[in-house]
């Protein structure tokens, strides 16, 4: 069964800094493509991130560019979103999801930045 | 950044027909844009009905089905169950991104 597991969140001040984590399991990681997406309360879906395989291909919104940094370490079968400089409107729960094809999201966790 | 257009409400009587549309503000939708679709309940995590305008995973109910439509992504919901009032949101690659319409609130009564 294919999972994915977020982790990492919290409440943390304005210029702040977090890391997320997500593991995945049932399925090959190193295989798929990931990507990040959040969700501010009561609002919409928003594209945050996608980084490739192997790490080589990346692409960030406009609205996290120079703030945050996708990553991955497939040994550990683990997708990464290092988040600095954090803003209010950055509040939102932060979704993983496998693959181009967005088959398999996580739970979510919840980031709150706020003073 | 490209915006995204979607209807933010619509209702359907259970058993009827409904058609949720997606624009792109850069112009008329492809397949190029590989559109999605997704239905998000509340406190749930978003599900994917939807990918590359018109395929389906194995858990997507019959009912739904993706096609492109008047230079729009469409999702038409045929058969409307009461379980699929939902939120319901569509995503376009552009490129090296990726844009999520504002989500249509689906109602069905």
């Amino acid at each position: 069964e294919v999972q994915l597991e977020e982790s990492g969140g919290g409440l943390v001040q304005p210029g702040g800094s977090l890391r997320l984590s997500c593991e995945g399991s049932g399925f090959t990681f190193r295989n798929y493509w990931m990507q990040w997406v959040r969700q501010a309360p009561g609002k919409g879906l928003v594209w945050v991130s996608f980084i490739d395989s192997d790490g080589t291909t990346i692409s960030y919104a406009d609205s996290v560019k120079g703030r945050f940094t996708i990553s991955r370490d497939n040994a550990k079968n683990t997708l990464y979103l290092q988040m600095n400089s954090l803003r209010a409107e950055d509040t939102a729960v932060y979704f993983c999801i496998r693959g181009l094809t967005v088959d398999y999201w996580g739970q979510g966790t919840l980031v709150t930045v706020s003073s | 950044q490209a915006v995204v257009t979607q209807e933010p409400s619509l209702t359907v009587s259970p058993g009827g027909t409904v058609t949720l549309t997606c624009g792109s503000s850069t112009g008329e939708v492809t397949s190029g844009h590989y559109p999605y679709w997704f239905q998000q309940k509340p406190g749930q995590a978003p599900r994917t009905l939807i990918y590359d305008t018109n395929n389906k995973y194995s858990w997507t109910p019959v009912r739904f089905s993706g096609s492109l439509l008047g230079g729009k992504a469409a999702l038409t919901l045929s058969g409307a169950q009461p379980e699929d009032e939902a939120d319901y949101y569509c995503l376009f690659s552009y490129g090296g991104a990726r844009v999520f319409g504002g989500g249509t609130k689906l109602t069905v009564l």
